[in-house]
């Protein structure tokens, strides 16, 4: 498998601001990322699929300029979620493709927008 | 509409009885179906993953079963242990632009009694 950490692993910030979110592949070389949200006794909802080197791809519905993805290395993909408001409160996740069927996921970050 | 679909929220069963979690799902195009386990505030863990041209998948106390034509998974646990006591999602997954893209379900908590 991968090897996947988060930073930070939780987060409070006042709303309107940014909140940057790194998912780190720690032994893996990862070309393909992905982003998922999790809201409270809920499913876990893919975000976007995040690429090295070229746009993130994103799920219907969710807004790519609220949603700020850069995958700039083969081990680091960051999320920064931009002006954040309250409904933005969630727990963040993120996994690694290795190229086959599995993901391997982070621990996760949980923001809470005040 | 929800694709993959836990239809029980919570399950009880005594240490080293069976436990049985169920999945169905809607979309025959999916390839790859698999399980995993998540503590609250952590990220999801692999544990056991079918191809769609199987029926059946072991893996030392976990076993998954796939009936295709009901469109219906199960992951069966046994003996149980109070150490399985978790959410468990399942996953579907479709290749798409050469990566396989997840749906989970809404989540099945397992609890087991010592």
């Amino acid at each position: 498998g991968a090897v996947v950490s988060q930073h930070p692993s939780w987060v409070i910030c006042k709303s309107g601001t940014s909140v940057k979110i790194e998912c780190r592949s720690l032994d893996f070389q990862a070309t393909t990322m992905f982003w998922y949200r999790q809201f409270p006794k809920q499913s876990l909802m893919l975000m976007a699929t995040s690429n090295e080197g070229s746009k993130a791809t994103y799920e219907q519905g969710v807004e790519k300029d609220k949603f700020l993805i850069n995958h700039a290395s083969l081990t680091l993909s960051t999320l920064t979620v931009t002006s954040a408001h309250p409904e933005d409160s969630s727990f963040y996740i993120c996994s690694v493709s290795t190229g086959r069927e599995t993901q391997y996921f982070g621990p996760g970050t949980r923001l809470l927008v005040l | 509409d929800q694709q993959v679909k836990q239809n029980s929220p919570s399950l009880s069963v005594q240490e080293g009885r069976i436990s049985i979690l169920n999945c169905d799902y809607t979309n025959s195009m999916f390839d790859y179906f698999l399980w995993y386990k998540k503590y609250p505030a952590e990220g999801p863990t692999f544990l056991i993953s079918i191809s769609s041209i199987k029926d059946k998948n072991e893996d030392g106390r976990f076993t998954v079963f796939l009936n295709k034509s009901a469109k219906h998974l199960s992951l069966h646990i046994v003996p149980s242990q109070p150490g399985d006591s978790a959410v468990y999602f399942c996953a579907a997954s479709a290749r798409t632009s050469g990566t396989y893209k997840y749906i989970f379900g809404t989540g099945t908590r397992l609890k087991v009694l010592a």
